[in-house]
């Protein structure tokens, strides 16, 4: 596809049980963003891959949260011992890493609701 | 911690241009000034970014201040499909741990029939 990928569109889960989020970038995109919104809100950054630097992993809320990238693909991110809290659409982005065409391109998100 | 501010809400009239204000007085000289708008219910959407000279696309056009600490969206004639929150974001463009988009809490356009 030409856009950024996410899976699933919606997500209900029981408070306790561990979910994962998939998203699958534009192809060739070094750089990979999770953000997390919940209603009402703005986007609140959860952690960022460039290439194969450690990446930046400054915005997880809790060590329930944790995200994985394998190269320049598919990136999963995956939620432990889910909470109430937790319920938010979670997006991701990608883009190139350079001085041109530069613009991050998002993903419609997931809908994560914890009941 | 972002780096910019902006109006929380702003109306328009539908067919007149919308200016989108955002200060940046902090701003670094390797960093660039980049526009998103969020639709109710959809993923953020690219609309344009600059260094320090005016830039148009077929969206909108950015007004830069000489000294850089502050920039302006237009919308040239705003519909209502132009409705949604827009964020000002301020990055380098060389990778790193500044490369990363930090969204502050935007301006809510309302464009009105």
């Amino acid at each position: 596809g030409a856009g950024v990928s996410q899976s699933p569109s919606n997500k209900v889960t029981e408070k306790g049980k561990d979910v994962e989020l998939r998203c699958d970038p534009i192809s060739g995109h070094t750089a990979l963003y999770w953000y997390r919104q919940r209603l009402g809100q703005g986007l609140e950054f959860l952690i960022y891959f460039q290439g194969n630097s450690a990446p930046d992993k400054s915005g997880l809320p809790s060590d329930r949260f944790s995200a994985e990238r394998t190269g320049e693909s598919v990136s999963t991110l995956t939620i432990q011992r889910t909470q109430q809290e937790d319920s938010a659409v979670y997006l991701c982005a990608s883009s190139t890493i350079g001085t041109v065409n530069t613009e991050a391109f998002f993903g419609q998100g997931t809908r994560l609701t914890v009941v | 911690d972002a780096k910019t501010t902006q109006p929380p809400s702003m109306d328009c009239a539908e067919g007149r241009a919308a200016n989108l204000p955002c200060n940046h007085s902090t701003i670094s000289g390797n960093e660039y000034v980049y526009w998103y708008r969020q639709i109710h219910s959809q993923g953020p959407q690219y609309i344009i970014h600059g260094l320090k000279n005016n830039e148009t696309n077929e969206m909108a056009s950015l007004i830069i201040t000489e000294d850089r600490k502050s920039s302006t969206l237009i919308l040239p004639h705003a519909t209502l499909r132009d409705t949604a929150v827009y964020y000002c974001i301020v990055r380098v463009n060389s990778g790193g741990s500044n490369y990363k988009l930090t969204f502050g809490k935007g301006t809510l356009l309302t464009v009105n029939p």
